[in-house]
């Protein structure tokens, strides 16, 4: 596709329940971002790929959060036994490589708002 | 480590005046990345210019331009004759390669354009 695509857009889910998140990121792209959004806060890093493996997942709010990427591609982010404090936007981002050099800006989906109930 | 530091909550520019959005930074690295996003009310992260550090002109975008001043590690956004649509939250990032390519963004300023 043009752009970066996250689905589902919206989620309601019930306090306890798992829940799948997903990216498909632009072609060709090796470099995949996750982010947790709260209303009206700024961006909270949760974890970064270079192609599929991840070289920082400090940012993972606890063990209940993991992440994977296959195929150099598409991401899901899951979220297991859902708290309510997890209800945010999740931002999913994309550049040609990392962005530590070059101008090789980060192209962001829409999000996903969850929110646990 | 590196950190991103907006001090400025919110702003108000009058419609056609120019406004300077404030950004400084901290790393320990010499080659890096800064970046200047915006993100209107219905949620969606625009890029908008993006400065290197070894640059040495300003980058400019149209109405947009970065006042990159290393020393004082800071990088201002400059928004030229300010529109209504420019309303929104405007998000400072940076990202080198010594912290893992990993994208950082300050706390965001929201600038509200008054007609």
């Amino acid at each position: 596709g043009a752009g970066v695509s996250q689905s589902p857009s919206n989620k309601v889910t019930e306090k306890g329940k798992d829940v799948e998140l997903r990216c498909d990121p632009i072609s060709g792209h090796t470099a995949l971002y996750w982010y947790r959004q709260s209303l009206g806060q700024g961006l909270e890093f949760l974890i970064y790929f270079q192609g599929n493996s991840a070289p920082d997942k400090s940012g993972l709010p606890s063990d209940r959060f993991s992440a994977e990427r296959t195929g150099g591609s598409v991401s899901t982010l899951t979220i297991q036994r859902t708290q309510q404090e997890d209800s945010a936007v999740y931002l999913c981002a994309s550049s040609l490589r990392g962005a530590g050099t070059m101008n090789t800006e980060a192209f962001f989906g829409q999000g996903t708002r969850l929110t646990v109930v | 480590a590196q950190k991103i530091t907006q001090t400025q909550p919110g702003m108000f520019v009058q419609e056609k005046e120019a406004v300077t959005l404030d950004c400084t930074y901290d790393t320990s690295d010499q080659s890096y990345g800064l970046f200047w996003y915006k993100q209107p009310s219905s949620g969606e992260m625009i890029f908008l210019i993006y400065q290197g550090s070894y640059d040495e002109q300003n980058a400019t975008e149209g109405r947009y331009s970065l006042n990159f001043q290393k020393a004082r590690k800071s990088a201002n956004l400059v928004i030229s004759a300010s529109q209504l649509g420019d309303s929104a939250m405007y998000f400072c990032a940076m990202s080198s390669n010594n912290a893992g390519n990993m994208l950082t963004f300050g706390g965001g300023t929201r600038l509200m354009v008054k007609p």
